[in-house]
């Protein structure tokens, strides 16, 4: 089936702490993935991507990582801060279009 | 600013009536996609356009159409709208169809009243 799915809807971390968001996709032949940022009031912003032929691929305080065997993608965010509050989507791309979950809203206290 | 400007931000409008949602792809970007973003359903793939012409199709009522001009900026149309049409419609752009570079507006919020 065509379905990407989010663990949590919501996560609450204290700022300077980790946080890790995770999503679950059904389409074993799915080649990329992507995980956005959508602050309120705005668009998905690109945040990192990762092809099927890697494991772990690491960005500006932010690695995401990806188990083929169950299917599983992460989203780690590094002494998350209160800027990093927003909805996280992960999305699987099918021929050029996206699928997206259903999103995970992260809260960053002070 | 990510590039891609949709018009109008918030649209108010009463259930049957008819509207339509602008998008300008950023600079250079040939493929247009529309996605609709709902509190029940999630941001969902409605169309896509490259260079003028429809590439691809997703969950697109019937009552929805699209097109993209020889400029290159794309509409979306709505007509007999109900309730359930109300949510954010966002459009997106990349230079070559493909997913590299895909870039978002920043939605038209539609309230059908």
């Amino acid at each position: 089936g065509e379905s990407v799915g989010l663990h949590l809807p919501t996560l609450s971390v204290q700022e300077g702490d980790n946080s890790i968001i995770n999503c679950a996709y059904s389409n074993s032949a799915s080649d990329y993935f992507i995980w956005y940022k959508q602050e309120s009031g705005k668009g998905p912003q690109f945040i990192i991507d990762i092809r099927s032929n890697m494991d772990k691929r690491q960005g500006q305080r932010v690695t995401v990582l990806l188990n083929k065997t169950v299917k599983h993608l992460s989203l780690q965010i590094a002494a998350t801060q209160p800027g990093d509050s927003a909805v996280y989507f992960c999305a699987e791309e099918k021929g050029g279009k996206l699928i997206f979950g259903q999103g995970t809203e992260l809260s960053v206290k002070p | 600013d990510s590039g891609v400007t949709q018009t109008p931000k918030h649209l108010i409008t009463a259930t049957g009536q008819r509207v339509t949602l602008r998008c300008s792809p950023r600079s250079g970007d040939l493929s247009v996609y529309w996605y609709q973003q709902s509190l029940d359903q999630g941001l969902q793939f409605l169309i896509q356009y490259y260079n003028g012409e429809e590439r691809a199709k997703g969950n697109i009522l019937e009552r929805f159409s699209a097109q993209q001009f020889p400029d290159l900026h794309s509409e979306l149309n709505l007509s007999s709208l109900e309730l359930g049409d109300s949510a954010l419609y966002f459009c997106a752009s990349s230079v070559d169809g493909g997913i590299y570079g895909y870039t978002f507006g920043s939605g038209t919020r539609l309230t059908v009243v």
